[in-house]
């Protein structure tokens, strides 16, 4: 079955660093980049980042420069997530995505199911 | 970053009706647009990629055209289950950017 599995719900305080997992299965790993997204509560989805599952080449969207880290173990095919400095802005339903196509044809077409993670005093 | 303007914020409708949401960008993408629907506590679902192209699956009253800056997501015929949000999603140059969503409700 073709799907991408996240880690569970997780509570930080303010200042604490957050690393959700995003276990592919059914399909080759490396074939494809890995992209998080983002949704805060009544919100829309905000794009964070890629990362290249076969290079380990990360892009980060400016707002998250320094802040996020993208990782994978190819060998078990988990891409991580990885943000530091969290405020309560940072609440948020965490999506990892994958990337598929190249140029006009690039979307993300298999999503994993979202792993929330709450900021909080 | 490319700004992404959908229209109308909300639309209310009756199962049956034909429904026509907008994403406007802020500079040219050329056709690197997709088309999400996205039903609570669910995932975002690809519907349309490449504009106008239909991802694998997904029925074939949802439809995409448009290139350059304005883009349409058309329902032929709105059925039960579309009862939900929708967002554009710019691909053409990172960041990658989304539309502010579209809801589509109950009349």
């Amino acid at each position: 079955q073709v799907q991408l599995v996240q880690s569970g719900t997780e509570v930080k305080k303010p200042g604490a660093s957050v690393k959700v997992s995003c276990k592919a299965s059914g399909y080759t790993f490396t074939a494809n980049f890995i992209h998080w997204v983002r949704q805060a509560p009544g919100q829309g989805p905000e794009w964070m980042g890629w990362m290249s599952s076969s290079s380990g080449g990360t892009f980060s969207a400016p707002k998250f420069q320094g802040r996020l880290t993208m990782t994978r173990d190819t060998s078990i095919g988990t891409a991580y997530m990885e943000m530091s400095g969290l405020t309560s802005d940072d609440t948020a339903v965490y999506y990892c995505a994958r990337g598929s196509g190249a140029d006009n044809w690039r979307r993300l077409d298999l999503w994993g199911q979202g792993t929330l993670v709450t900021v909080s005093s | 970053d490319i700004q992404l303007t959908q229209s109308p914020s909300f639309l209310s409708a009756s199962v049956g009706d034909r429904v026509t949401i907008t994403c406007r960008a802020s500079q040219g993408i050329s056709t690197s647009l997709a088309w999400y629907q996205q039903k609570p506590g669910m995932a975002p679902k690809l519907l349309i990629y490449a504009a106008s192209t239909l991802q694998s699956g997904v029925p074939s009253r949802f439809s995409g055209s448009g290139s350059g800056t304005d883009f349409t997501l058309t329902i032929s015929s709105l059925q039960p289950e579309d009862f939900a949000a929708y967002y554009c999603e710019q691909l053409n140059t990172y960041p990658s950017t989304f539309g502010q969503g579209t809801k589509v409700e109950v009349k």
